[in-house]
């Protein structure tokens, strides 16, 4: 058990829904990071926050949003939803900044995304 | 887009024999990572090695890091079962604030024959 959660496990929807997936990363753990994993893309980087702050983005489509709230978990929020959005998505956490210092991320189990 | 690209795709081998999984990156990186996931779970960090040391070694691991060639590579000695899975290398790109994520590469995905 890495110690981050990610609710919910699985979630099916329909084209042009919004879903919200959460993750509430390990004790501690101020960095937070989004990842989506499909098997034509691999694994990408969306999006990260530090401490409620947004500080990097990656491939992050506009019609997807996150935030961290004061309590450090996040969000991740996906609108008008297209089957291409069918991915696994999983939350990473780490102690602080990947690359400031030596650190590693852990991943929660992820949230698997079906969209029909 | 992909920083790290592991080498081979696939691989299969028996139970006993060891393994060996390459990884080539692009830019200059702090650290570089290997992670595992086992299929459709999340990724369990196996082993970090920083840009200044050239080999590591955890348990049955060993990773050693070229940075003159931008490579790695992963050996699991006396490989078992339990070792089937995905494997990744993950960078973190040398960058003002160190705020990119890791960068993960398409994996090499091991099977082992009992």
């Amino acid at each position: 058990d890495s110690g981050v959660t990610q609710t919910p496990k699985h979630l099916i929807t329909a084209t042009g829904q919004r879903v919200t997936l959460r993750c509430s990363p390990r004790s501690g753990d101020l960095s937070v990071y989004w990842y989506q994993q499909s098997l034509d893309q691999g694994l990408q980087f969306l999006i990260q926050y530090y401490n409620g702050e947004e500080r990097a983005k990656g491939n992050i489509l506009e019609r997807f949003s996150a935030q961290q709230f004061p309590d450090l978990h996040s969000e991740l929020n996906l609108s008008s939803l297209e089957l291409g959005d069918s991915a696994l998505y999983f939350c990473a956490s780490s102690v602080s900044l990947l690359g400031n210092e030596n650190t590693e991320a852990f991943f929660g189990q992820g949230t698997r995304l079906t969209v029909v | 887009s992909q920083q790290g690209e592991e080498d081979p795709q696939a691989l299969s081998i028996q139970e006993g024999e060891n393994a060996t999984m390459n990884c080539s990156y692009k830019t200059s990186i702090n650290n570089l990572q290997w992670y595992r996931q086992n299929s459709g779970r999340g990724l369990v960090h196996l082993i970090l090695i920083r840009s200044n040391e050239r080999e590591k070694h955890s348990g049955r691991l060993r990773v050693t890091l070229d940075t003159s060639k931008k490579s790695s590579s992963l050996l699991i000695t006396a490989s078992r079962a339990a070792d089937t899975a995905s494997y990744f290398c993950a960078t973190d790109a040398r960058s003002g604030g160190g705020a990119d994520g890791l960068t993960f590469g398409k994996g090499t995905h091991l099977i082992i024959q009992p």
